[in-house]
């Protein structure tokens, strides 16, 4: 099977802009997460969702919002960036609510 | 609150000598834990978990990890280092207060294996 795949891999934006981020699951995962990986606060949990509904959200201001559709593809977005948004994000897919999750590469983002 | 704590930074091992990455966790209840390793550049690469049975959990790669309730701890380790197993390593628990699929994660550990 095909791992997660996220695009794009690499992105540059200016403060104040807004970026929408893709994840695609493996084939026949329900579950998708996404998290921030900062030097500074390391690995956060920024949301989760299941069938189309969010389950589970982390410690982040409304800015960072996400969706997920029919498909399981799922979309996050920061609105209005700031430079402190600068960081690696992650998607992992799961196929139910106890298993494993797997890690796409992620989309390195990085606000000027 | 669920936690995990990586006590080191960074581990120096020399090539085909034994490693270990520490961990020790903080949850209440039953512990759902994980080891994540992460090279440059990639994402995070499951490792291998702990839900339930056996104390010794064996995964990918040669690494195997053991779960010690009394000491709340779930060490990772690999009998013979390579030097290609210089990486970030992660542990990590399922935060089962928030439900589902929320993972906490530990700082992270970098190995260093030297030829």
């Amino acid at each position: 099977k095909a791992g997660v795949t996220q695009t794009p891999r690499y992105l540059i934006k200016t403060r104040g802009q807004q970026v929408t981020l893709s994840c695609s699951p493996i084939s026949g995962h329900r579950s998708v997460s996404w998290y921030q990986q900062t030097p500074g606060q390391g690995l956060q949990f920024l949301f989760e969702y299941f069938s189309e509904t969010q389950r589970n959200k982390g410690n982040f201001p409304g800015r960072f919002s996400g969706r997920q559709f029919s498909n399981s593809r799922s979309e996050m977005n920061v609105s209005t960036l700031e430079l402190g948004d600068s960081a690696l994000y992650l998607c992992a897919s799961s196929p139910g609510e106890v298993e494993t999750q797997y890690f796409g590469p992620g989309t390195r983002l990085l606000v000027l | 609150a669920q936690s995990v704590a990586q006590p080191e930074d960074q581990v120096n091992v020399a090539e085909g000598n034994p490693l270990t990455v520490k961990c020790t966790y903080s949850v209440s209840g039953n512990p759902y834990l994980f080891w994540y390793v992460q090279y440059p550049n990639r994402g995070l690469q499951f490792l291998l978990k702990y839900i339930t049975g056996d104390n010794l959990v064996k995964g990918s790669y040669g690494f195997e990890a053991e779960f010690n309730k009394s000491q709340t701890s779930f060490h990772l380790k690999k009998p013979s280092a390579l030097v290609s197993d210089s990486a970030l390593y992660f542990c990590a628990v399922r935060d089962r207060t928030a439900g589902f699929q929320k993972l906490v994660f530990g700082t992270g550990t970098r190995l260093l294996v030297s030829p």
